[in-house]
């Protein structure tokens, strides 16, 4: 099983700033590599796949990049509403989901 | 609007089954897979497996093989779930989410969710 890490656990970031998450995978994953915002009491939202496409919808200030072992999400300038809790995902080998990333306001 | 409307809440006993379902809707059934994700309170996400509408495919992460079957309804556009021995860890919520249609892999639309406690 591929075991994808994210770091750090915990982000603070005060409000339009800039946010970088991380996410490493135990073995390569090519692009096959999604990001997923989690808020409170509701399911996930699909923000990034292929590990750089944004999913209808999304603002332009989520990116995604990388390729094979290591991936970044970056928001570019935080809004209230970005306050939430973010997975990775791969899908070259099944799937399997980090541990998230809370980003919180600082 | 892609919509994914799952079951109400369940409380089971140990040992019991519980079959959740996902009824689809704003897209053509058949034609995307449907995957089954669970997160125990205060905890991560965790892939159960996937079934494909069209024939009824499906595969199962490896942790809940033999415990889980998933099954669909094409006449209604449901997926069900159903989980069997459960225990105390199995207290979770439930999502089922529709594949992407680009990668099938990722899932672009989430039910709201449904949560089944294990308690004796």
């Amino acid at each position: 099983e591929i075991v994808m890490t994210q770091s750090p656990a915990t982000l603070s970031v005060s409000p339009g700033e800039r946010a970088t998450l991380s996410c490493r995978a135990s073995q390569s994953v090519n692009s096959n590599l999604a990001w997923y915002q989690q808020k409170p009491g509701q399911g996930p939202r699909l923000l990034i796949y292929g590990a750089s496409t944004r999913a209808t919808g999304i603002p332009a200030r989520f990116s995604g990049s990388g390729s094979g072992t290591d991936f970044t999400l970056t928001i570019s300038s935080l809004q209230s509403e970005d306050f939430a809790v973010y997975y990775c995902q791969q899908y070259n080998n099944w799937l399997t989901f980090g541990g998230g990333t809370k980003v919180e306001i600082k | 609007q892609v919509q994914m409307v799952q079951s109400g809440a369940e409380v089971k006993t140990p040992g019991a089954s519980v079959k959740v379902s996902c009824k689809a809707s704003g897209y053509t059934f058949i034609n995307s897979y449907i995957h089954w994700v669970r997160q125990a309170p205060g905890q991560g996400l965790e892939w159960m497996g996937i079934i494909h509408p069209s024939g009824g495919s499906t595969t199962y992460a490896q942790k809940f093989q033999g415990r889980v079957t998933m099954t669909r309804d094409t006449s209604t556009s449901t997926v069900y779930m159903e989980l069997s021995s459960l225990s105390s860890e199995d207290t979770a919520v439930y999502y089922c989410a529709r594949g992407h249609v680009a990668t099938s892999m990722a899932a672009d639309h989430w039910g709201q969710g449904t949560l089944v406690t294990v308690s004796p």
